[in-house]
């Protein structure tokens, strides 16, 4: 069965740093390019970041950039978000989904891990 | 400006088709733009449809009925998904999408209601 599984949300303190993950399987993950999309509570889809299949390519929206850094490992079928400085807008369901670019659609989700960011 | 815009609700009865539009910021075409779109249910992740882009640039997603269909209005700058024969089931969010400038974007979503 074709699954991606996202964990490590949960709750975070405004200026602190989270790290989630996107475990892989049923898919050829070293072949797929990847991507981090968040929705906040009752708001509509965000995306955030993208890595290519090799990592050559990554780009970041700019509400993440410096503060987000995703990467892979290909050998562990794996998926990250690293997130620092955190915000109480960061506040969401983070998912990754597999896809990007302007040929190839998100055609892989996970189900979404949450986090929460409050003092 | 947002780079895509969609109406934040649709109606429309059981049987019927729904046009659902998504607006894209002056200056980029539509003509050239392959626009994805993508269903989600409350409480489930996004599923993916289709992307159009011309009738000869299109893809239906896997499994997903012929019911649901792209086209492109140039005279407005939009894209359109298309839901014929309604069904209760199809009562859902929308969103569209599009790769722009190194980004995946997408519109802030249609909340379609089938009653």
């Amino acid at each position: 069965e074709v699954q991606l599984v996202e964990s490590g949300g949960g709750l975070a303190q405004p200026g602190g740093s989270l790290r989630l993950s996107c475990a892989a399987s049923g898919l050829t993950f070293s072949a797929s390019a990847m991507n981090w999309v968040r929705q906040a509570p009752g708001k509509g889809l965000e995306w955030l970041s993208y890595i290519s299949s090799s990592t050559n390519l990554i780009y970041y929206a700019d509400s993440v950039k410096g503060r987000f850094t995703i990467s892979r490992d290909n050998a562990k079928n794996s998926l990250y978000l690293q997130m620092h400085s955190l915000r109480d807008e960061d506040t969401a369901v983070y998912y990754c989904a597999r896809g990007g670019g302007s040929l190839v659609p998100f055609d892989i989700w996970g189900l979404g891990t949450m986090v929460t960011v409050s003092s | 400006q947002a780079v895509l815009t969609q109406p934040s609700s649709l109606s429309a009865s059981p049987g019927a088709s729904a046009s659902l539009i998504c607006t894209l910021r002056s200056g980029i075409n539509v003509g050239t733009s392959r626009i994805y779109w993508y269903q989600q249910k409350p409480g489930s992740p996004p599923q993916y449809l289709l992307r159009y882009k011309s009738d000869s640039d299109k893809q239906q997603g896997s499994g997903v009925p012929s019911r649901f269909s792209g086209s492109n209005d140039a005279s407005a700058n939009a894209g359109i998904l298309l839901i014929s024969g309604l069904q209760s089931e199809d009562e859902a969010d929308y969103y569209c999408m599009i790769w722009h400038n190194s980004a995946s974007v997408f519109g802030g979503g249609t909340k379609l209601t089938v009653l």
